[in-house]
């Protein structure tokens, strides 16, 4: 099985940068998701680590440690509509079933 | 427009009252699934199928049922609701291949009193 776990709130600054972390317990690990979700919407996808490393992609950079079984999701440049709940989900290798943390909410304040 | 769709939107039921909530997906997706998310839980899977005709459970599968007759089709059956599967709902389809993103429908609001 997998343990996923994130911080469940979170606080930053417009303008500023913020750091969600994820650490993941798992037996059968592939990669590491990132989706958004706006209140009372679907998730969307953000980004996926299969390897080691930093991935980049505009203001938002997502990171993979396999040896520490731990991810985080990088925002820079905090914008107003960033507020939103941030999912971490790792995939099991062999086949696409996503096991999800609770989810981290993010407060963007002025 | 790739998407996946979900309906009803919302839906308020009664204890017993068997219902189906209907999932479609026009990408040729292989990979489709359910899940319910509850405050503080997070989203927890209850299906998946692989392909056509083949399902399997998810982590709480107690109390649902699905089926997958063709590839574009994923209803959820909950034959006998009850008030804890009060909760938001949501399908999901991805290609089945590593590492593909999963594209999710905009969810059904489930009140079962």
């Amino acid at each position: 099985g997998q343990n996923i776990d994130q911080p469940t709130e979170m606080t930053a600054t417009e303008g500023a940068i913020v750091q969600i972390n994820c650490t993941y317990q798992t037996s059968g690990f592939n990669g590491l998701f990132w989706y958004q979700q706006h209140a009372g919407e679907a998730p969307t996808f953000l980004s996926y680590n299969v390897l080691d490393g930093l991935e980049e992609k505009g203001r938002f950079s997502s990171f993979l440690s396999r040896s520490k079984g731990y991810s985080y999701l990088l925002l820079k440049e905090l914008q107003m509509k960033d507020s939103a709940s941030y999912l971490c989900a790792a995939s099991n290798f062999g086949n696409e079933k996503l096991t999800f943390g609770t989810g981290t909410r993010l407060t963007i304040i002025p | 427009e790739a998407q996946v769709t979900q309906n009803p939107r919302y839906l308020i039921t009664v204890t017993g009252k068997k219902l189906t909530v209907t999932c479609s997906q026009n990408m040729n997706h292989e990979y489709m699934s359910w899940y319910r998310q509850d405050p503080g839980l997070g989203l927890r899977q209850i299906y998946y199928s692989m392909n056509v005709e083949v399902t399997d459970k998810g982590d709480v599968p107690e109390g649902y049922k699905v089926s997958r007759k063709e590839k574009r089709n994923f209803p959820l059956i909950l034959e006998s609701p009850s008030p804890n599967q009060t909760s938001l709902y949501f399908c999901a389809s991805s290609t089945g291949q590593g590492g593909t993103e999963a594209f999710f429908g905009q969810g059904t609001r489930l009140t079962v009193v």
